[in-house]
């Protein structure tokens, strides 16, 4: 049982190059996420699966794409990369609780460097 | 705009002491409390969540929670080095078609030896 996988690790673009990160779980779990967190701002979602085949927008969806090819695989697509989206990216699935309480696992994260 | 605040530290304490680690929130119909531990370099690790009143206890993590004054609290007792980290809360938010989390911006504790 891996848990969130998230490839690659690093990775380094110029600005307007295109790229496309990589999520996986294999927890069976329905809903997952796409964080990004700069210094002094925390995580911020950037948009949201609730299940195979939808899609939503979460607080800063400007720049980015999503596509949840099936229940397992959730990724995000930059289609023209800026500095401005140079991050860390983090992907998260979630899981029910025992008490019935959602919570949400998180991937190893992805640093992008836009330069 | 729902918002969870912290103080983004650092918290120095020395090893053995207490920490605590505060957090209030705005959504006064917020119902799901959790404290993530986040190293640096790596992603949050869930170690505690909350939803009654009160105290919950798990080995050297106390969660507190007081939902009249909106604010969550962690206690970290005999603080080692190894708890040298960002805390971040984290509130469910079931606003829309599903839940989803909310968190403050962490507050960095650093354990001194």
């Amino acid at each position: 049982n891996a848990g969130v996988t998230q490839t690659p690790k690093f990775q380094v673009l110029k600005t307007g190059q295109s790229m496309t990160l990589q999520c996986a779980q294999d927890m069976n779990h329905n809903s997952m996420y796409w964080y990004r967190q700069d210094p002094g701002m925390g995580l911020r979602l950037i948009y949201y699966s609730a299940s195979e085949g939808t899609t939503d927008k979460g607080e800063v969806p400007n720049g980015y794409n999503v596509s949840r090819l099936n229940k397992r695989e959730f990724s995000l697509r930059l289609e023209s990369a800026a500095p401005s989206q140079t991050s860390v990216y983090f992907c998260a699935s979630k899981e029910r609780l025992a008490g019935g309480q959602d919570t949400q696992y998180f991937g190893p994260g992805t640093r992008l460097t836009v330069l | 705009q729902k918002e969870v605040e912290q103080n983004s530290g650092p918290l120095s304490v020395p090893e053995g002491a207490i920490a605590s680690l505060n957090c209030t929130y705005s959504d006064r119909g917020s119902q799901s409390f959790f404290w993530y531990r986040q190293y640096s370099g790596k992603s949050p690790e869930l170690i505690m969540f909350i939803y009654s009143n009160g105290d919950k206890e798990d080995g050297r993590f106390t969660a507190q929670l007081n939902k009249a004054s909106q604010y969550v609290s962690l206690l970290i007792r005999d603080s080692q080095p190894s708890d040298s980290a960002t805390y971040l809360c984290a509130v469910m938010n079931y606003g829309g078609s599903q839940g989803n989390l909310i968190f403050g911006k962490g507050t960095k504790l650093s354990v001194k030896p």
